[in-house]
């Protein structure tokens, strides 16, 4: 079974401040791995998303992240934090012949002014 | 344009009475999933359809079933709701193939008094 683990359900940083979000995953097959943001109240966006290509993957508002096999680690950062970023993210895992999407528990981000 | 509607965003229903959540796609995905999200929680896979084919999660409790009609409709009936199925249910699409997007609806946000 394939799962993702996200460090830490809340993290707050100032505006202007590089935002990490920290995600580890289990897999026994090369894994797809995801970043979906969720504004309160509406559904998953797709912020990025890793499948086997590039390593450092570019998504969209900023944001990056670098899938590292040694650490199996999918962390994803931003330099530098914005009031809109305000919002839930969460790593995800495929598994399956076609997406299913396992998430992880989510991380809050606070942007604090 | 909005891509997967669901309907309503909003839905009252009393214990035990029968409640149908609708959604749509404008994209001609082939696959259409069913999530249930609980309050600070990750999306949990309920079910899905690849074309007309159902996959059933299987702690997916018998009180939750999906009909998908054609390629743009799928519901999903809670056939006596419990206090505990108050959550958000997500909808979401696929074209088809494991590294392409998912794409989500805004959710229908379900209250049970």
């Amino acid at each position: 079974a394939q799962s993702v683990t996200q460090l830490g359900s809340h993290v707050s940083v100032s505006e202007g401040a590089l935002v990490l979000l920290r995600c580890n995953y289990s897999s026994s097959v090369p894994p797809y791995l995801f970043w979906y943001v969720q504004y309160p109240n509406q559904g998953l966006q797709l912020l990025l998303k890793y499948t086997s290509a590039a390593t450092l993957v570019k998504g969209i508002n900023g944001f990056e992240a670098e899938f590292k096999k040694s650490e199996t680690s999918f962390h994803l950062t931003k330099p530098s934090a914005h009031m809109s970023d305000a919002a839930e993210y969460f790593c995800a895992v495929a598994s399956g012949g076609y997406q299913k999407v396992t998430f992880g528990t989510g991380t809050k981000l606070q942007v604090i002014p | 344009d909005a891509m997967v509607i669901q309907n309503p965003r909003y839905q009252v229903t009393q214990f035990g009475k029968p409640v149908t959540l609708s959604c749509s796609q404008t994209l001609n995905h082939n696959v259409m999933y069913w999530y249930q999200q609980k309050s600070s929680q990750a999306p949990k896979l309920l079910f899905h359809y690849y074309d007309k084919d159902f996959n059933n999660e299987a702690d997916t409790p018998d009180n939750f079933q999906s009909r998908r009609p054609n390629t743009s409709f799928c519901f999903l009936d809670i056939r006596s709701p419990g206090l505990g199925d108050a959550a958000m249910y997500l909808c979401a699409t696929l074209l088809g193939g494991r590294t392409d997007t998912q794409y989500f609806g805004p959710g229908t946000r379900l209250t049970v008094l």
